[in-house]
């Protein structure tokens, strides 16, 4: 069964709302979780490395007033998209690892996809 | 840099047949980890295999099976018995060095494989 959550799946508002997608890890804790975003037919890109308990780490080019991450619990990271406009329609879909193994698996959410109209 | 090329942007191919998905990758490090995702039209990632750099044998999952040749630096998927729900999206990708220690993912472009019956 799934072991990480993401939520709500889909999402349609207006330009200039903030969005709120939050990812779960169902029955492990993460210190870390990986957010990604991924354009029609292309890969994904990762976004930033979200740390329970500290700052997220972004990636170069991705705006941190644009995507805050929050790591409040070792279970749940949200990513909110901050007033959003149509170029941030994008599927973003969060992981984590299990263990600290790094030759375990990511472990993906199910997405959201985000539209801004 | 690291890098992840996967070269085939789509490949076809015959219901009970085998397929080979091409991946090849760049690094300078000595131990690495590489990883074969599924992404259906739904949007989930699904964990298929992983390959770490010290194994000496091939990784299997199943119907799946990684041709791991190092010295090429090459670690191609092989699904056999095609199955019409293996059609998806398919991504490579590759541990990023211990930096930060987040172990972050490099994911290829992707193959799209379409199983015919």
């Amino acid at each position: 069964g799934a072991v990480v959550s993401q939520h709500p799946s889909r999402v349609i508002c207006k330009s200039g709302t903030s969005v709120k997608i939050e990812c779960r890890s169902l029955d492990f804790q993460a210190t870390t979780m990986f957010w990604y975003r991924q354009f029609p037919k292309q890969s994904l890109m990762l976004m930033a490395t979200s740390n329970e308990g500290s700052k997220a780490t972004y990636e170069q080019g991705v705006e941190k007033d644009k995507f805050l991450i929050n790591h409040a619990s070792l279970t749940l990271s949200t990513l909110t998209v901050t007033s959003a406009h149509p170029e941030d329609s994008s599927f973003y879909i969060c992981s984590a690892r299990k263990t600290s193994d790094m030759n375990q698996p990511q472990h993906f959410g199910d997405g959201t996809r985000l539209s801004i109209l | 840099a690291q890098k992840i090329t996967q070269t085939q942007p789509g490949m076809f191919v015959q219901e009970k047949e085998a397929v080979t998905l091409d991946c090849t990758y760049d690094t300078s490090d000595q131990s690495y980890g590489l990883f074969w995702y599924k992404q259906p039209s739904s949007g989930e990632m699904i964990f298929l295999i992983y390959q770490g750099s010290y194994d000496e044998q091939n990784a299997t999952e199943g119907r799946y099976s990684l041709n791991f040749q190092k010295a090429r630096k090459s670690a191609n998927l092989v699904i056999s018995a095609s199955q019409l729900g293996d059609s998806a999206m398919y991504f490579c990708a590759m541990r990023e060095s211990f930096s930060g220690g987040y172990n972050k993912l490099i994911f290829g472009a992707g193959t799209r494989l379409a199983v015919h019956p």
